[in-house]
């Protein structure tokens, strides 16, 4: 059973397009997150979410709006694509009170490319 | 300065070389660091954490030192699946929020 699962694992858009990106932990963790790898592999937080609640808001676009449903998922939607969204974008869960014993365990990420 | 920073390499060693990374980290507040491995075009996955003491999982060894802010890895015996950018990662103040150098990249040759 994959424990952070995204999709869709590739995606490949036209600007000005709106597109989601989901994801879902089967690990019972509270704490959720969306970062951004970029082309010179630097990995930065956007969004954090403990149990439903939005905790981290890194400053970002106001284009990309995160959704959580409940503590199990975490969606990324982002409006008007722009051709500098290219990157890959990880989801992440962890435990809330030991993140800083255990880290994070990471989906397989979603490979955008805006054209 | 950037928080957390690291060569970003390549380091190029034969198998069964020991190599070593070090990382530095800006905010004296930083309570708690890892190791994560990322293999290309995979996520990242944890290594190991790093402890005040010192610590040891098989081949791999961490330190940390928080007089100079400064985290280590050395890996002993190098195999070829080794290969991988080795990520440091650095919670600073206890919440949830982890920090991400720009990672050093490792190559192990025959």
């Amino acid at each position: 059973d994959t424990a952070v699962s995204q999709t869709p694992k590739y995606l490949v858009t036209q600007m000005g397009n709106d597109k989601s990106i989901k994801c879902e932990q089967n690990l019972g963790h509270d704490t959720m997150y969306w970062y951004k790898q970029d082309s010179k592999k630097f990995l930065k937080i956007m969004f954090s979410y403990n149990n439903k609640e939005l905790i981290i808001n890194e400053t970002v676009p106001n284009r990309f709006s995160p959704k959580s449903p409940d503590k199990a998922h975490l969606n990324l939607h982002i409006n008007s694509l722009e051709l500098g969204d290219s990157a890959v974008y990880f989801c992440a869960s962890s435990p809330r009170d030991t993140v800083i014993r255990d880290g994070y365990t990471f989906g397989s990420g979603t490979r955008l490319t805006v054209v | 300065r950037k928080e957390v920073e690291q060569d970003p390499g390549p380091f190029n060693v034969p198998e069964g070389a020991t190599v070593a990374f070090n990382c530095t980290y800006s905010n004296s507040a930083s309570q708690s660091f890892f190791w994560y491995r990322q293999d290309c075009r995979k996520e990242p996955k944890l290594l190991m954490s790093v402890y005040s003491s010192g610590n040891e999982d098989g081949r791999f060894t961490a330190q940390l030192n928080r007089a100079s802010q400064y985290i280590s890895l050395l890996i002993r015996d190098s195999k070829l699946s080794d290969s991988a950018t080795y990520l440091c990662v650095v919670n600073r103040g206890g919440g949830n929020k982890l920090t991400f150098g720009t990672g050093t990249q490792l190559k192990v040759e025959l």
